[in-house]
């Protein structure tokens, strides 16, 4: 188990740039979700898969986001036309959803995000 | 939508002494989980909670879903330096896929020896 790993950890950028993040679950692992945490509040949902479905988006998220994982492993977050706003660590978890609805989440170190 | 409320948002704890802090759902959840960030880490699963007035206990912390699975309490016992973080909750809500986790804002523990 190597647990969640995301890249990069960092990213400073100016507005209206792209960024790309891109997050690598627990191998065995079906369920990726991605997050986002600014200072003093908790995670905040942003989307999740199940394998390569997107199952569900949060509707605070804006036709800027999106998030693949076109083969059910890793998975990228792409934010267009970056904002001062979007600054914040963003985190990706992986977990095995069991059939009697057990879902241990694992959080992987995030990327902060920098726009200036 | 569903809120999660945590209380309180800080906690300031001698070290020795016991602490609650509680967290409210708006809605009814299906389940709770509790969460531990250090500073400067990322959340890290404590335990989660189903049933209506299930309670769990893992050494010093106990766990508690309110019969109404509205709330939830954890209580610390003889608070350690190692139990300073942000602890967190977070919950589906009975009526959401089960996917999408609604966090509180966390209760901040700092200790001190």
């Amino acid at each position: 188990d190597t647990g969640v790993s995301q890249d990069p950890r960092h990213k400073i950028t100016k507005r209206g740039q792209n960024v790309t993040f891109r997050c690598d679950p627990i191998s065995e692992h079906n369920r990726l979700y991605w997050y986002r945490q600014t200072l003093g509040q908790g995670p905040e949902f942003l989307t999740y898969f199940q394998n390569e479905a997107q199952l569900e988006k949060s509707r605070l998220l804006s036709d800027r986001f999106s998030a693949e994982r076109p083969k059910g492993s890793f998975s990228t977050l792409e934010i267009q036309r970056t904002e001062q706003g979007d600054s914040a660590m963003y985190l990706c978890a992986s977990s095995f959803m069991t059939a009697s609805g057990t879902d241990t989440q694992y959080f992987g170190p995030g990327t902060r995000l920098t726009v200036l | 939508g569903q809120q999660v409320m945590q209380i309180p948002q800080y906690q300031h704890v001698q070290e020795g002494e016991d602490f609650t802090t509680y967290c409210n759902s708006s809605t009814t959840l299906s389940n709770i989980q509790w969460y531990k960030q250090r500073p400067g880490g990322h959340p890290v699963f404590l335990i989660q909670l189903v049933k209506s007035g299930e309670v769990k206990k893992q050494k010093r912390l106990t766990f508690q879903f309110g019969e109404a699975k509205k709330n939830s309490s954890l209580h610390i016992t003889a608070t350690q330096t190692t139990d300073v973080g942000t602890y967190f909750c977070a919950g589906w809500g009975a009526t959401d896929s089960w996917g999408k986790l609604q966090f509180g804002a966390g209760t901040q523990v700092v200790v001190t020896p």
